[in-house]
């Protein structure tokens, strides 16, 4: 389940489990959008990327889909493995700029 | 490979002694960023320098201070460490505009 609090939001899983990890985003004027996945005592690691003019790419058991309508981004994960647990953060470029604005942040805890 | 390294990983440092902590990278970016990470938090921008010119955020404190000598060095000066300032310390970089950052592992600072 998902829960959010004073601390990050959590999402629980199974292992085997498809995970979907959450972001609105604020600025319509982005157009490049990020997700990094930090475990924990290391730096973020860049996972998968989107540009504003597609809605939906896939990677290695992820896949990242956007919704300018209603800014919002998503990532899931499928078959999730204990070495998935992380704090996946979002980050968006607004147009013209280099400098990222990271989202709050989601904690996935994967149960074996 | 290529990739960006910092150093220490761990320091401890006592209560208004000056600390410096070190950022290199072998990716030859242009854009080296600074960001100070605490629990459960998104990583905050300090400041960042697009080739030698740096820029500062709004907020940062003035407490911190940051050198380039050159591409592939950049180093985060704090004067007057205070116990707020604990914290993760993350270093990335970017190959100019808008594009993804690559981080290192983060030096997680102490204040006794």
């Amino acid at each position: 389940g998902e829960s959010v609090g004073l601390h990050l939001p959590t999402l629980s899983v199974q292992e085997g489990d498809n995970s979907i990890i959450n972001c609105a985003y604020s600025n319509s004027a982005s157009d490049y959008f990020i997700w990094y996945k930090q475990e924990s005592g290391k730096g973020p690691q860049f996972i998968i990327d989107i540009r504003s003019n597609m809605d939906k790419r896939q990677g290695q058991r992820v896949t990242v889909l956007l919704n300018k309508t209603v800014k919002h981004l998503s990532l899931q994960i499928a078959a999730t493995q204990p070495g998935d647990s992380a704090v996946y953060f979002c980050a968006e470029n607004p147009g013209g700029s280099y400098i990222p604005t990271f989202g709050r942040g989601t904690s996935l805890i994967v149960h074996p | 490979d290529a990739m960006v390294i910092q150093n220490p990983r761990y320091q401890v440092t006592q209560f208004g002694k000056p600390v410096t902590l070190s950022c290199s990278q072998t990716l030859n970016h242009n854009v080296m960023y600074w960001y100070q990470q605490k629990s459960s938090q998104a990583p905050k921008l300090l400041f960042h320098y697009y080739d030698k010119d740096f820029n500062n955020e709004a907020d940062t404190p003035d407490n911190f201070q940051s050198r380039r000598p050159n591409t592939s060095f950049c180093f985060l000066d704090i004067r007057s460490p205070g116990l707020g300032d604990a914290a993760m310390y993350l270093c990335a970089t970017s190959w100019t505009g808008g594009e993804t950052q690559y981080f290192g592992p983060g030096t997680r600072l102490l204040v006794l």
